[in-house]
């Protein structure tokens, strides 16, 4: 199947700093990519929809101030979780749609994952 | 909307009997339905999914999930069940809206299997 890679896999921050989270397709072109929290040993949580070229649209309740979108590229989708503080610490996972392929039948490829833990 | 119940959060089988992990949804159109596995700290694996055609779908690692549509279910199958297949399991159902199509997760499952 098609790779995503996620970049850092984790990453220790200090409260009031901001984090940068990577999410490249490396083998088709992503013309969407989602962004997912997980909590500990609980499900999957969309968190935003992330566009090639245009504004990402965010789920209800989460704060598009604090957690950055940007989908500069069709391989390339960014989350910066700003001003970073202990209770946004959680695993972040970042999956792509190959776009030239059609949406109905088309699985979603997902990153690594990003163990963000904020101190 | 759409939503996935999976009922189970964790299934215990022995290596080399089978195993199921059930799955059930609620969807208002057709059902594109998705298994993925997860293991620890690690990003979702896609196994398998339904979108139409037979009801018996196989996918990786020998498995396979049958769509059952009057019972609303696609439950996750395998024969013979191997110690390395102790995961976390999502069940997902796409709800196609727009230009953009979003996955909705089931609260997982945890198989454990022990020899």
């Amino acid at each position: 199947g098609a790779v995503v890679s996620q970049h850092p896999s984790w990453v220790i921050c200090k409260s009031g700093t901001s984090v940068k989270i990577e999410c490249r397709s490396l083998d088709f072109q992503a013309t969407t990519m989602f962004w997912y929290r997980q909590f500990p040993k609980q499900s999957l949580m969309l968190m935003a929809t992330s566009n090639e070229g245009s504004k990402a649209t965010y789920e209800q309740g989460v704060e598009k101030d604090k957690f950055l979108i940007n989908h500069a590229s069709l391989t390339l989708s960014t989350l910066t979780v700003t001003s970073a503080h202990p209770e946004d610490s959680s695993f972040y996972i970042c999956s792509a749609r190959d776009g030239g392929r059609s949406i109905r039948d088309t699985e979603a490829f997902f990153g690594q994952g990003t163990r963000l833990t904020v101190v | 909307a759409q939503s996935v119940a999976q009922p189970e959060d964790q299934v215990n089988v022995a290596e080399g009997n089978p195993l199921t992990v059930k799955c059930t949804y609620s969807v208002s159109g057709n059902p594109y339905l998705f298994w993925y596995v997860q293991y620890p700290n690690r990003g979702l694996q896609f196994l398998l999914k339904y979108i139409t055609g037979d009801n018996l779908v196989k996918g990786s690692y020998g498995f396979e999930a049958e769509f059952n549509k009057s019972q609303t279910s696609f439950h996750l199958k395998k024969p013979s069940a191997l110690v390395s297949d102790s995961a976390l399991y999502f069940c997902a159902v796409r709800d196609y809206t727009g230009t953009a199509s979003k996955l909705t997760f089931g609260t997982g499952t945890r198989l454990q299997v022990t020899l």
